[in-house]
């Protein structure tokens, strides 16, 4: 069966220090993957997704970036963190292909920029 | 325009209550409809997919009205463990566009 972890699970760094947040996944192969984050109160902000190694999509443009350095890896990272960076990271995998199936999510980070 | 738009609630029912939730969303090229169910600190989980034809999953029936871009869930007999925030999602080629969730408090 597939499992898909996140790491760390919670995490509290000062502005303008660096990020990186690991998502990977297990059972499956070139699956679609993805970077959401969550600010307090609100609706899933997609970030970033990957169709493959190397590839990457950015939705949002901010001070993130995201790489895809293996088929079931995938990292979140800045260079400076910033306070409106705060929120619930969360990495998901599809089936590779078109956005017909299920998405599933790890469990997530917390980030809190001080 | 949001590609995904909801009614924030809450939505608060007594036990064994009727509630539904609705959705519209902006993009006629969208391919893939899902309800999830995302618990409090928690990470959404699927609840069922959408098909043209409605579907239907115990206690949990979803329907979706292309012409009209409109999805809805009707949960039945409500119980306290149905009590959290419900994302409607849209897929549109390999993206996905997440409602910012319905909250339902469902009370003894």
């Amino acid at each position: 069966s597939q499992t898909i972890h996140q790491w760390p699970a919670t995490l509290v760094q000062p502005v303008g220090s660096p990020l990186s947040l690991e998502c990977t996944v297990e059972g499956t192969s070139n699956p679609n993957l993805y970077w959401y984050r969550q600010a307090a109160g609100r609706g899933l902000q997609l970030l970033f997704y990957s169709v493959g190694i190397g590839q990457i999509s950015s939705e949002v443009p901010q001070n993130l970036s995201a790489s895809r350095p293996q088929d079931r890896q995938f990292i979140l990272s800045s260079k400076k963190l910033l306070l409106s960076d705060s929120g619930f990271y969360l990495c998901a995998w599809t089936v590779s292909g078109t956005a017909i199936g299920t998405q599933y999510f790890g469990p997530g980070t917390r980030l809190l920029v001080l | 325009r949001k590609e995904v738009e909801q009614d924030p609630g809450p939505f608060n029912v007594p036990e064994g209550a009727t509630v539904a939730f609705n959705c519209t969303y902006s993009n006629s090229a969208s391919q893939s409809f899902f309800w999830y169910r995302q618990d409090c600190r928690k990470e959404p989980k699927l609840l069922m997919s959408v098909y043209s034809s409605g579907n239907e999953d115990g206690r949990f029936t979803a329907q979706l009205n292309r012409a009209s871009q409109y999805i809805s869930l009707l949960i039945r007999d409500s119980k306290l463990s149905d009590s959290a925030t419900y994302l409607c999602v849209v897929g549109v080629f390999n993206k996905f566009y997440f409602g910012s969730g319905t909250k339902l408090n469902v009370k003894p």
